[in-house]
Parts: C-alpha cells; sequence; structure tokens
C-alpha cells in the first residue's frame, strides 16, 4: 500500500521559497512513478500545482508556472516542492498525491493516494 | 483550462435518503471525471473515476454517471459517515488538471 508523508516549515515569510518534501513508501518501483502537489487553502478548494513523471517530465498549473519546482529523489524515495516568492495568498494546505492505479494501469489525475497534508502559513 | 461547476453549494439530507450532486465542465472531458470526498481536517479520498467506477473500498451506495460536460453524483442513502464535502475534477484536458469548488452534504 503506497503511502505519502509531507514534511517541511510551517511557517514561511513573504517573498521567500516554500519548500516542502514527499517522502513515499510501501511502492517498490524506484523508475516509475507519477507524484503530484496539490492545495488548499483554508476553507477552500483545491487547486492542483503540478506533477512529475518518471519519464522525467514535470506538468504544472499555468498559474503557478514562473514559481514552481518539482523535484524527485528516487534514492531517497522522496519528491519535492519548491514555490518561490510566496505572498500570502501561497497559505494552504499542501498535501502529496499518486493517481491510482488499475490493473497495472495509471489513471494519470484519479488521486487515489493522499498523504496526510501539511499546513503552511505565509506570515512575517 | 475548464472550469469546472458544482451544484448545490450545500444540500441538506436527513439520513437514509438519497443525495444527488452535480458537475458541469465548460468544455467535453469524456468521462475522464473523478470525485472526491473529504472529512474535516482529512485528505481527499477517491470515490469515483472515469466518471461511473468506484475505486477500491468504496461502497455500492456511490454512484457515477455522465459523460460530456454533464456528471452526477448519486448516494443511495445516506450514513452518517457520508456528511462530507464532495468534489469533481476533471482529468482530461491538461494542464492544469482542475477541481469544483464542491458540494457539501449537511445533515437536514
Amino acid at each position: 500500500q503506497v503511502q505519502l508523508q509531507e514534511s517541511g516549515p510551517g511557517l514561511v515569510r513573504p517573498s521567500e521559497t516554500l519548500s516542502l518534501t514527499c517522502t513515499v513508501s510501501g511502492y517498490s518501483s524506484s523508475s516509475d512513478y507519477y507524484w503530484a502537489w496539490i492545495r488548499q487553502p483554508p476553507g477552500k478548494g483545491l487547486e492542483w500545482i503540478g506533477s512529475i513523471y518518471h519519464s522525467g517530465s514535470t506538468y504544472y498549473n499555468p498559474s503557478l508556472k514562473s514559481r514552481v519546482t518539482i523535484s524527485v529523489d528516487t534514492s531517497k524515495s522522496q519528491f519535492s516542492l519548491k514555490l518561490t516568492s510566496v505572498t500570502a495568498a501561497d497559505t494552504a494546505v499542501y498535501y502529496c498525491a499518486r493517481p491510482v492505479t488499475i490493473f497495472g494501469v495509471v489513471v494519470m489525475g484519479a488521486y487515489g493516494y493522499w498523504g496526510q497534508g501539511t499546513l503552511v502559513t505565509v506570515s512575517s | 483550462e475548464i472550469v469546472m461547476t458544482q451544484s448545490p453549494a450545500t444540500l441538506s439530507v436527513s439520513p437514509g435518503e438519497r443525495a444527488t450532486l452535480s458537475c458541469r465542465a465548460s468544455q467535453s472531458v469524456s468521462s475522464n471525471l473523478a470525485w472526491y470526498q473529504q472529512k474535516p481536517g482529512q485528505a481527499p479520498r477517491l470515490l469515483i473515476y472515469g466518471a461511473s467506477t468506484r475505486a477500491t473500498g468504496i461502497p455500492a451506495r456511490f454512484s457515477g454517471s455522465g459523460s460530456g460536460t454533464d456528471f452526477t453524483l448519486t448516494i443511495s442513502s445516506l450514513q452518517s459517515e457520508d456528511f462530507a464535502v464532495y468534489y469533481c475534477q476533471q482529468y482530461n484536458n491538461w494542464p492544469p488538471w482542475t477541481f469544483g469548488q464542491g458540494t457539501k452534504v449537511e445533515i437536514k
């Protein structure tokens, strides 16, 4: 069973860089991965931030693309999110997630595995 | 970007009753639509993918239907644990994948 766990600072100053890591367990393949970051401002809905695939490809939400970088460290079973120049609007619970796999086929975009989420507050 | 619109924003239902939630896409997403349930303080849980396929372990009282731009999530007989917020999400056109704003199902 795939398990994901987010970690990182809970408080970031405005204009600085938000950095989070997601540690994956229960997943045996380091060469076949599809990881995503999704966020949720307090009391609001969900926003897909971006994804990274084993092909090396990354895909970002156009609204955040200029500030976002997602990377992976397969040796540590971790992937990371960096969001630069943060403002109060970036305050949210940040989730890492993985699509569900059905009979070995990844259903892209249908997220069946989620971390518990980590609240990041942007404030001075 | 595809805009997903859910209705109603809040649905008041008595336990044991049927709940019908709607989701509309601003353009066709074929059947590439998922439904999630979220309870306070928890991560979303995948209920339905492919518009109508229940995810592993999801009770049969949850069913999804629709294709193209109009979708429905039906909970046939609401249980106490079903009171939550429900989100639809398209994964047909990207980036980005987009979510609806959510429907809160509350106890009447």
